[in-house]
C-alpha cells in the first residue's frame, strides 16, 4: 500500500524568505503523480503544484517549486518569498497513474508566515 | 458552476438519525470522489465515481454509509443511523476523465459538508 508522510505538522517562515516543506512516500509503482494542495482556513483545497513520475524535470508555478527525488521518493515543496497568503495548511499527496481512486494525503504541515 | 459545490455546508444531527450529502461536480467531470476529513488531518478517501458507475467503495466505514450518482453528475453520501464517530468533514472531489495534458488528472474540491453527530 502506498503511504505518504509528512514529518512537520507546523514550520514557521518570516516574509519574504524561503521555506520547504518535507514529503516522503511509500510505493512500489513506477508511474504515479504527486501534488502539493493547499487549505487555508477557509478549507478549500487549493492544488498548488503537481508533479509527473516519468518526469525527471522538477515542476516550478511561480513561487512554488518542488524538489523530486524519485529513488528516494521524496517530494519537497520550496515557497519562494513567502507571502502572508500563503499560511495555511499544505498536503502532500499521492496517485496511482494505473488506479484512478488511489489518492492518498499526508497528514499535513501547517505553515504560519511572520511578518 | 465554476467549482465544486456542496451542501448544505454545515449539519447538525442527532444520533440515530439519517442524513444526506449533496455534491454538485465541475461541469463536464467524470469522475467524482468522496473524502472524509478529520480536522488537522489529511482527507481520507471514502468512495468514487466514474459518471454513474461507483468504482470504488472500499473506504466506505461501514454499511451504514453509501453512495450514489444516478446521472453521472449530482452524487448523494447517505449516513444512516449516525453515530457521534461519524462527526467530520466530508469532502467531495471531482476530476475530468484521463486526457492528454495535466489538467485532467487534478481533482478539484468543494468545500466540504462538516457533520456534527450530537
Amino acid at each position: 500500500a502506498q503511504t505518504v508522510t509528512q514529518s512537520q505538522p507546523e514550520m514557521s517562515v518570516q516574509e519574504a524568505e524561503t521555506v520547504t516543506l518535507s514529503c516522503t512516500y511509500d510505493t512500489s509503482e513506477s508511474d504515479y503523480y504527486l501534488f502539493w494542495y493547499k487549505q487555508p482556513p477557509s478549507r478549500q483545497m487549493i492544488l498548488v503544484i503537481r508533479q509527473e513520475a516519468y518526469k525527471q524535470q522538477n515542476a516550478t508555478e511561480n513561487r512554488f517549486s518542488v524538489n523530486f527525488q524519485k529513488a528516494a521518493k521524496s517530494f519537497s515543496l520550496k515557497i519562494s518569498d513567502s507571502q502572508l497568503g500563503d499560511a495555511a495548511m499544505y498536503f502532500c499527496a499521492y496517485r496511482s497513474a494505473s488506479n484512478n481512486n488511489d489518492m492518498r494525503f499526508g497528514a499535513g504541515t501547517r505553515l504560519t508566515v511572520k511578518p | 458552476g465554476a467549482g465544486v459545490s456542496q451542501s448544505p455546508r454545515y449539519k447538525v444531527t442527532k444520533r440515530g438519525q439519517d442524513v444526506a450529502l449533496r455534491c454538485d461536480p465541475i461541469s463536464g467531470h467524470v469522475s467524482l470522489y468522496w473524502y472524509r476529513q478529520a480536522l488537522g488531518q489529511g482527507p481520507e478517501f471514502l468512495t468514487y465515481f466514474n459518471y454513474e458507475a461507483q468504482q470504488d467503495k472500499s473506504g466506505l466505514p461501514n454499511d451504514r454509509f453509501s453512495a450514489e450518482r444516478p446521472e453521472g453528475s449530482i452524487s448523494t453520501l447517505t449516513i444512516q443511523r449516525t453515530e457521534q464517530r461519524d462527526s467530520a468533514m466530508y469532502r467531495c472531489a471531482s476530476s475530468a476523465m484521463r486526457t492528454a495534458g495535466a489538467q485532467g488528472e487534478t481533482q478539484y474540491f468543494g468545500p466540504g459538508t462538516r457533520l456534527l453527530v450530537l
